[in-house]
This record gives C-alpha cells, sequence and structure tokens, in this order.
C-alpha cells in the first residue's frame, strides 16, 4: 500500500540551527512527493516538490531530494527562523493514483526559539 | 487570485445532528478534495470530486457524503454525528485531475461535536 513515515516531533531548535526531518514512504511505483506547512490556525501551504527520483525540491531555504534507493525524502534547511515555526508534513501522491488523493505523514512540529 | 475559501469556519453541533461544510475552490480549478484532520490520525483523506462526479473515496463511513456543483464549488455532509467526527476538516483544489498540478488548501471548518 501508499504510506509516509516522519520523524516525531516535535522539533526544538534555536534560531540559525539546521534542520532536518526525516521522511520514507512507501509507494506503488514512483510517486510525486511533497512537503506542506501548516501555520496555527490556517490551512496546508504546499512548501516543494519533486515529481522524479533525484529531483531537487527548494523553496524559502528548505531543500528535499527525492531518492529512490532509499526511499526518502528528507526536508533540510541551512539556518531556521523563528517564522519557519510551524507544523510540517511529508505527503505523496502515487504515479497510478487517478486523482489527487494525498496520503500524508502525521507532522513534526517544529519551534525555533530566538 | 482570491484562494480556497471554506464556510463556515466554525461550528459546533451536537451528537446525532447533521452538518453541511462549504468549500469554494479556486476560479478555473476543477478538482476539489476533502481532508479530515484530528490530532490522533493526522490528516485522512475522505474525498475527491471532479467535474461534479466522485472519483476518489477514502475509507470514510457513509455518514460523510458530498458534492459538487457545476461551478466547482463542493459541500460536505455528515449525517448522524459522532463525538469522534470533531476534527479540522479541509478542502483543497486544483486545476485539473492529476497529480501534476498542484493543490491549493483552504483554512479550514472547525467541527467540534458536543
Amino acid at each position: 500500500g501508499n504510506s509516509v513515515t516522519q520523524m516525531e516531533g516535535p522539533v526544538t531548535l534555536s534560531e540559525e540551527a539546521f534542520l532536518t526531518i526525516n521522511c520514507t514512504y512507501t509507494a506503488t511505483g514512483y510517486p510525486s512527493l511533497f512537503w506542506y506547512v501548516q501555520y496555527p490556525g490556517e490551512g496546508l501551504q504546499l512548501l516543494l516538490k519533486a515529481t522524479k527520483a533525484d529531483d531537487k525540491g527548494s523553496n524559502k531555504g528548505f531543500e528535499a531530494t527525492y531518492r529512490k534507493e532509499t526511499t526518502s525524502f528528507h526536508l533540510e534547511k541551512g539556518s531556521v527562523q523563528v517564522s519557519d515555526s510551524a507544523v510540517y508534513f511529508c505527503a505523496l501522491i502515487p504515479l497510478t493514483n487517478t486523482g489527487n488523493q494525498f496520503y500524508f505523514g502525521t507532522g513534526t512540529s517544529l519551534t525555533v526559539i530566538p | 487570485k482570491a484562494g480556497v475559501t471554506q464556510t463556515p469556519r466554525y461550528l459546533i453541533k451536537t451528537r446525532g445532528q447533521q452538518v453541511t461544510l462549504s468549500c469554494s475552490p479556486i476560479s478555473g480549478h476543477r478538482s476539489v478534495s476533502w481532508y479530515q484532520q484530528t490530532p490522533g490520525q493526522g490528516l485522512q483523506f475522505l474525498f475527491e470530486y471532479f467535474s461534479e462526479t466522485q472519483r476518489n473515496k477514502g475509507n470514510f463511513p457513509g455518514r460523510f457524503s458530498g458534492r459538487q456543483f457545476s461551478n466547482s464549488r463542493s459541500e460536505m455532509n455528515v449525517s448522524t454525528l459522532e463525538l469522534g467526527d470533531s476534527a479540522l476538516y479541509l478542502c483543497a483544489s486544483s486545476l485539473a485531475g492529476t497529480s501534476a498540478y498542484e493543490q491549493y488548501f483552504g483554512p479550514g471548518t472547525r467541527l467540534t461535536v458536543t
């Protein structure tokens, strides 16, 4: 089946620290992979995506590389800011899916302290 | 361009009642998906509508239903509410019906069942 596993939170970092949030997946075929971010009281916003192996998605200093061999899509940022405090969700859409059914991880809460 | 809008934003209902939530997608978007978000289960896919037809359905009981109108606006209905239906209900719209297109999420409707 299709599933996403991401590291448990919460994660607390000091400003300017390095961030890694691990995400691994199980899917039929080659899915498209996504990272979404949810700020308090808001819906989800697309942070970045990758649609094929070895693609690197990047946005706002965040990066993630689609690794087929390890079925992973880890999120990284070199220097986090207080404004990055949010919940981060890893997700996939299977290639075989006829529509837009996302499979989400459980989310990782990040708090950045000054 | 206006984003995805959901109404109402907050709702309190009593067990046994029924509720209807509304989602207006971004103009021109034809696909609308619904998700339930709870602390225990995370984000779970409810169903997706494309051009007024339900294309995908998640593993929810028949009490959960939806529909899409010719202008792409969508509603979801939950009948005979249970305490466990308390959740944030998110809808997402996309331009077309494949995973190649980015999904945009609304802010959600917070449903509390007492």
